[in-house]
């Protein structure tokens, strides 16, 4: 069973568009996360939930809206695409964010979407 | 600068032998994350840290706290070592803390 899965793997689509990637988690975790790896393969954290609470917002544009149904799902809404989202985004979820901090747990990574605008 | 900085960026063995990668961070923090991207792009969490050593078969993590310092050992390194290695220090901020990434090392270990 996977333990943080990602829909779709891939997905191209054209500049303007509106697209979703879904995340889920079975591990029964509190606090999931999505990251974002440019070209250069550097990842940089977007935001993260708690228990269905945003608890991080970096500075991203407005056009991408995280939406947490339950705590084991963290969907990524992205509007208005542009070249410049081409990249890989990866979910993750770690146990709890408890007193230490949220990134005070070990993250478990999905597989990655590999989003390309064309 | 990068708030995370990783040495080298890129490295090249040969089988067998003992690997080291280094981690800076330019302020303080209480944890810190070794994370492995394979050639196909999944990453794995290898070690969470926040004081002295870890041990998971053949990788070693160590970090000093007060030299903001980190370092992964591979010992007697494999080709399917090969992957990118990346650490990640939670930086603390008004608003609680932002994972922060260095830039990755990638690690070729060749037969």
């Amino acid at each position: 069973d996977t333990a943080v899965s990602q829909t779709p793997k891939y997905l191209v689509t054209q500049m303007g568009n509106d697209k979703s990637i879904k995340c889920e988690q079975n591990l029964g975790h509190d606090t999931m996360y999505w990251y974002k790896q440019d070209s250069k393969k550097f990842l940089k954290i977007m935001f993260s939930y708690n228990n269905k609470e945003l608890i991080i917002n970096e500075t991203v544009p407005n056009r991408f809206s995280p939406k947490s149904p339950d705590k084991a799902h963290l969907n990524l809404h992205i509007n208005s695409l542009e070249l410049g989202d081409s990249a890989v985004y990866f979910c993750a979820s770690s146990p709890r964010r408890g007193l230490a901090g949220v990134f005070h747990y070990e993250q478990y990574f999905g597989p990655g979407t590999r989003l390309t605008v064309t | 600068k990068n708030e995370v900085e990783q040495s080298p960026q890129n490295l090249t063995a040969q089988e067998g032998e003992f690997i080291t990668i280094n981690c800076s961070y330019s302020v303080g923090i209480s944890a810190l994350h070794w994370l492995q991207q394979h050639p196909g792009g999944g990453i794995v969490s290898l070690f969470m840290l926040s004081s002295g050593k870890k041990k998971h078969g053949r990788l070693i993590a160590t970090i000093n706290i007060q030299e903001k310092h980190s370092s992964l050992h591979i010992t007697a390194s494999h080709p399917r070592d090969s992957a990118v290695y990346i650490c990640a220090v939670p930086l603390k901020e008004t608003s609680g803390s932002r994972l922060t990434f260095g830039e990755g090392t990638q690690l070729t270990v060749n037969p």
